[in-house]
């Protein structure tokens, strides 16, 4: 079965600074799909970013941006010029197969944005 | 856009009280899915339809069950709630169309099981 760890379950950082959250992974699968999402109070699941494990090159979305090592089954989430509105749950969920498969989630890192 | 609509939003059940959640989606997806998310668990899945007509279990079933009632609708259902059933209760679909395999989730419902 696969896993996702968030080993960091909060986090705080400055306006304008940048952060970096932390997920890994087990699964032994050669394809899968990666991803974040952002859970502000509002409670709605926000796509911030996907991955696909055969693709080398990181995604980037915007501001942020992944930082995927494969060998490692690491997949961190940065979010560069840090924004008040990004003060959410973010989590990071795995994909396994050739996708349209349920999702794994990790338990998530609470991301405070501080002014 | 609609997306997936879920309802209730928010409900009070009493211990052994039945109750149905509605989830709907308008995308023409094939796939559906529900999760529960407690605090300190992130989301786990519950049960899932990959297509029209089939459902499987998945991490978390017990005392839930579900219908895939059309393409369009999929439904969670607590015959007996239990205390250990408060939880939200997020509803998603996805399709595979052009690899994407992104999963689109509903607003959630809030269940306290007293």
């Amino acid at each position: 079965a696969q896993t996702v760890t968030q080993s960091q379950p909060e986090m705080s950082v400055q306006e304008a600074e940048t952060v970096t959250l932390s997920c890994t992974y087990d699964t032994s699968e050669s394809n899968y799909y990666l991803f974040w999402y952002k859970q502000p109070p509002s409670r709605q699941m926000i796509l911030v970013i996907r991955q696909e494990a055969y693709k080398q090159q990181n995604a980037t979305e915007n501001r942020f941006s992944v930082n995927f090592q494969k060998a490692a089954k690491s997949f961190s989430l940065k979010i560069s010029d840090s924004q008040l509105g990004d003060t959410a749950m973010y989590f990071c969920a795995f994909m396994r197969g050739s996708g349209n498969t349920p999702l794994v989630f990790g338990k998530g890192t609470r991301l405070s944005v501080i002014a | 856009n609609a997306g997936v609509t879920q309802t209730p939003k928010f409900q009070v059940l009493k211990t052994g009280q039945s109750m149905t959640l509605q989830c709907a989606q308008d995308m023409n997806h094939n796939s559906m899915y529900w999760y529960r998310q407690d605090p300190g668990m992130g989301l786990r899945l519950i049960y899932y339809s990959a297509s029209e007509g089939t459902t499987d279990k998945g991490e978390v079933p017990n005392g839930y069950n579900v219908s895939r009632l059309n393409k369009r609708e999929f439904s969670l259902r607590l015959e007996s709630a239990a205390p250990s059933q408060t939880s939200v209760y997020f509803c998603a679909s996805s399709e595979q169309l052009l690899a994407k395999n992104i999963q689109y989730f509903g607003a959630g419902t809030r269940l306290s099981v007293l």
